[in-house]
């Protein structure tokens, strides 16, 4: 299952609302899993479900989408959300990741 | 507290081989599946292969037949014997332990910090 992300980048500054898009080449019901991933570090899981929120991750980070369609949305952009996200597609082997979307400091 | 530290990432010439080991604390690796993930310079994310707390194995296509991941449970370790390795190898490979949800256990929930394979002659 091909996963595709977009944009692949994104400027954005602090208080701004991101949405980043994934879409799936065929259904895979709300399999789907959002990362956060910073320089040097390995990813953070931030939602599973398409929509639930990881323990402990802010209730800024929202999802949603079922089928080919998902969202994942920053709500009031901080600092420290300046990253890489990727979604993934937990449904069929092979497992595969979206190509990324870099939040940028505008 | 959970934590994943890989080790082994070496420079290596095409057709070497290397292993690549991942040791936990904080759970047990037999009772969990565990993942090799790996990440090109500057790309994104591969799936390479998977062990299930049964013991049964799953790998990407891109390494079938020369990849083989283990666990050795008094060392609460999983492993990736890499064989045959070719410039199209080099990544930083993460182990991962994964997250069961409803409907499915292929969510990934911990992550290690990665251990660099370059691969060149």
């Amino acid at each position: 299952i091909q996963m595709t992300q977009s944009p692949s980048s994104v400027s954005a500054s602090v208080g701004d609302r991101v949405t980043i898009t994934c879409r799936a080449s065929q259904g895979i019901s709300n399999l789907l899993a959002w990362y956060q991933q910073k320089p040097g570090k390995g990813p953070e899981l931030l939602i599973y479900g398409a929509s639930s929120l990881q323990s402990g991750v802010p209730s800024r980070f929202s999802g949603s989408g079922s089928g080919t369609d998902f969202t994942l949305t920053i709500n009031n952009l901080q600092p420290e959300d300046f990253a890489t996200y990727f979604c993934q597609q937990a449904n069929t082997f092979p497992l595969t990741f979206g190509g990324g979307t870099k939040v940028e400091i505008k | 507290e959970v934590q994943l530290v890989e080790s082994g990432g070496d420079l290596v010439q095409p057709g070497e081989s290397l292993r690549l080991s991942c040791a936990a604390s904080g759970f047990i690796i037999s009772s969990n599946y565990m993942s090799w993930v790996r990440q090109a310079p500057g790309k994104g994310l591969e799936w390479v292969s998977l062990i299930y707390s049964g013991g049964t194995t799953f790998y990407a296509d891109s390494v079938k037949g020369r990849f083989t991941i283990s666990r050795d449970n008094s060392k609460n370790t999983v492993s990736l014997h890499m064989d045959n390795l070719r410039a199209e190898d080099t990544a930083i490979y993460y182990c991962a332990r994964h997250y069961c949800n409803v409907g499915t256990c292929y969510y990934f929930e911990s992550w290690g910090q990665g251990t660099l394979v370059a691969v060149s002659s």
